[in-house]
């Protein structure tokens, strides 16, 4: 059975401040993607990685993806608090299995 | 349309009563899909369409549940006797292919049984 692990669960930092968020994956997977939602609200598309060592950047944030390692990074630069949502990974083709989510926080 | 529009936005019911859920995908999208989200949990997958047949219903939890798209388009996730932990967000989504490159996901309803 397909999981997919994200850590950390809960971040709060501050502004301005560099963080990274992981999402594991535990089968084949050769794209993934990740999605935003802000609370009481539906998932806004992120990114989609659809190959190994795929890098995609908009703004502060960026992902890649590893498909070897089965590992994806969201990597959040210089921090602002319009960042603090929730994020998710997923992975699949027309049926995703989604990761339990990252709560930021970004303190002003 | 503009977006995926799903209706009603909230719903309240009773434990045993029947809902039906819409959802309107984005024009010439020939890919839907539902999710249910739990209170902060991720979404789960439950039934893909692709045009008017469901390609794969494997995440409906029970018979209980039930979902049509008899012309392509609008699509009706159906719940019989509902019961409590039916209750969460039920989000749809569509796609122009068959979400390879990902989709568009609607506001979702949240359905309340009491």
């Amino acid at each position: 059975e397909l999981k997919v692990e994200q850590n950390p669960l809960f971040l709060s930092m501050q502004e301005g401040k560099n963080y990274t968020i992981y999402c594991n994956y535990s089968t084949t997977s050769d794209r993934l993607y990740w999605y935003r939602q802000d609370p009481g609200k539906s998932l806004e598309s992120l990114f989609v990685l659809l190959s190994n060592g795929a890098v995609k950047q908009e703004g502060r944030l960026m992902a890649s993806l590893d498909t070897k390692a089965r590992l994806s990074t969201l990597h959040i630069t210089a921090a602002v608090h319009d960042l603090s949502a929730t994020y998710f990974c997923a992975v699949g083709t027309y049926k995703y299995i989604f990761g339990t989510g990252t709560r930021l926080k970004v303190l002003a | 349309g503009a977006g995926v529009s799903q209706t009603p936005s909230n719903k309240v019911t009773e434990k045993g009563k029947y809902v039906e859920l819409r959802c309107d995908p984005i024009s010439g999208h020939t890919a839907l899909y539902w999710y249910r989200q739990s209170l902060g949990q991720g979404p789960e997958f439950l039934i893909y369409f692709q045009g008017t047949g469901a390609a794969d219903d494997s995440g409906l939890p029970n018979d209980r549940f039930f979902a049509v798209r008899p012309e392509g388009s609008v699509s009706t996730l159906k719940i019989q006797r509902t019961e409590r932990g039916d209750s969460a967000v039920y989000l749809c989504a569509s796609s122009l292919f068959s979400g390879h490159y990902g989709y568009t996901f609607g506001s979702g309803t949240r359905l309340t049984v009491v």
